[in-house]
């Protein structure tokens, strides 16, 4: 069975210090798909980024950067220099490899909220 | 490009009736997915298709809750009879079939009373 688990619930920083979010997931799969998704307080899912089990090469995107572990099955993400526009819930989450005959259902950790304070 | 809709955005009713929750996945998409989140639960997968079939529903609470896809534009989630405890925000996401992306639509919130 495949789990995640985002063990900071809530995260509280004020404008502009760097902020690390963890995420770590637990599967059988050789080949995995990992995501994570910001939810806004305007409730929309919005996706961030994907990252296959195979390509372990750190992401940047702007502020944003993930680092992917296998080793310690972990999937992290830093948000630098933080914004207010960045408080919002984020998600965590895991697929198993794809089928053409079968979905890849997401299960998601349970999301941790980070409060941007000005 | 439209992503996916879903209507309505925001539903209210009393306890007993029928809720028909709506989704149109984004043009060219062949996966429809059907999620459900709750404060207690978080996001939890009801059900998906892959061209329109039902590939696994096993997440569907129970027999009050159906869903149908009757083309690749369309997909309905109904809940008969509402109760109290089904209360929650309704994902649909949809996502091509050999792509490994699922793309949410903006939800809807539903409160039974």
């Amino acid at each position: 069975a495949q789990k995640v688990t985002q063990a900071q619930t809530e995260i509280s920083v004020v404008e502009k210090e760097d902020v690390t979010l963890d995420c770590v997931y637990e599967t059988r799969d050789t080949t995995y798909y990992l995501f994570w998704y910001k939810q806004p307080p305007s409730g929309e899912l919005v996706f961030l980024i994907r990252r296959n089990s195979f390509d372990e090469q750190n992401e940047i995107s702007g502020r944003y950067s993930w680092n992917f572990q296998k080793s310690t099955s972990s999937f992290n993400f830093t948000i630098t220099a933080s914004q207010v526009v960045d408080s919002a819930v984020y998600f965590c989450a895991l697929s198993e490899a794809l089928d053409n005959n079968a979905g890849n259902m997401l299960t998601f950790g349970g999301g941790t909220r980070l409060m941007v304070k000005p | 490009d439209a992503g996916v809709i879903q209507s309505p955005r925001h539903e209210v009713t009393e306890m007993g009736q029928e809720v028909t929750l709506r989704c149109k996945p984004i043009s060219g998409h062949n996966s429809l997915f059907w999620y459900r989140q709750t404060m207690m639960r978080g996001l939890e997968l009801l059900i998906y298709f892959n061209n329109n079939v039902p590939i696994d529903d096993s997440g569907m609470p129970e027999d009050r809750f159906s869903a149908k896809m009757p083309n690749a534009s369309f997909s309905t989630l109904k809940i008969q009879p509402s109760e109290p405890r089904d209360s929650a925000v309704y994902f649909c996401a949809s996502r091509k079939i050999g792509g490994e992306t699922q793309y949410f639509g903006p939800g809807t919130r539903l409160l039974v009373l």
